[in-house]
């Protein structure tokens, strides 16, 4: 069982359209954090959200983090093809020293 | 400043064969990873590392091994090495632990035949 579940796993959607990515868990996290990674390479920070509720924007892109610290989501508006990657969440439950990482939202943006 | 690098980019091993991923970083961070990665799947952490003589499993240690002599060395080790060790290796490191950003290598694609 995935302790961060991510939906949906795949997306593929034409330039200028909008979309939302969704990591949800029954853990309560102290932070979540999310990354992109593009083939062959590893995955690199977006955004850390560390308060419940807490809303940041990078841009085009706007993080959330659920009230209850249990889930985040991703909102992209305008894609466009160099947002095409995979998009990871990743957290440490409470209590849990490791990080740990959801399984990925695949995303192509097509012109 | 190098970051994370991790060698070799590739290779081919035989069942049973071993071999040992090297990962080194120049940022002294305490904090060392290695994950691996299936196809179309996210990160699965194997082994970490809080510092030089300190490490701990992770989600999927078995037929792994690994030691932290120094601060900027993580070398992961595979014994008898089985095609389920097929996969892409990631190293990363952090100043600290959650809530800090991790820096990832390279990788290095490993094919068990």
């Amino acid at each position: 069982t995935q302790l961060l579940e991510q939906s949906p796993q795949f997306l593929s959607i034409q330039e200028g359209e909008n979309l939302t990515v969704y990591c949800n868990s029954s853990s309560v996290f102290s932070s979540l954090q999310w990354y992109r990674q593009e083939p062959g390479e590893g995955p690199v920070l977006l955004v850390t959200v560390v308060t419940g509720g807490e809303v940041k924007k990078l841009k085009r892109l706007t993080f959330q983090f659920g009230d209850a610290r249990k889930d985040s989501s991703l909102h992209i508006t305008a894609a466009q093809p160099g947002d095409t990657g995979l998009y990871l969440c990743a957290g440490a439950p409470t209590g849990r020293r490791a990080l740990t990482f959801g399984s990925g939202t695949r995303l192509q943006v097509q012109p | 400043n190098a970051g994370v690098t991790q060698t070799p980019k590739f290779r081919i091993l035989k069942i049973g064969q071993s071999m040992t991923l090297q990962c080194t970083q120049d940022m002294n961070h305490n904090y060392m990873y290695w994950y691996r990665q299936d196809p179309g799947m996210g990160l699965k952490l194997i082994y970490y590392s809080v510092g030089a003589g300190i490490t701990d499993k992770g989600e999927v240690p078995n037929g792994y091994n690994v030691s932290r002599s120094t601060t900027e060395d993580f070398p992961l080790r595979l014994e008898l090495a089985a095609p389920s060790q097929t996969s892409v290796y990631f190293c990363a490191s952090s100043y600290a632990q959650s809530g800090y950003e991790q820096y990832f290598g390279p990788g290095t694609r490993l094919t068990v035949t």
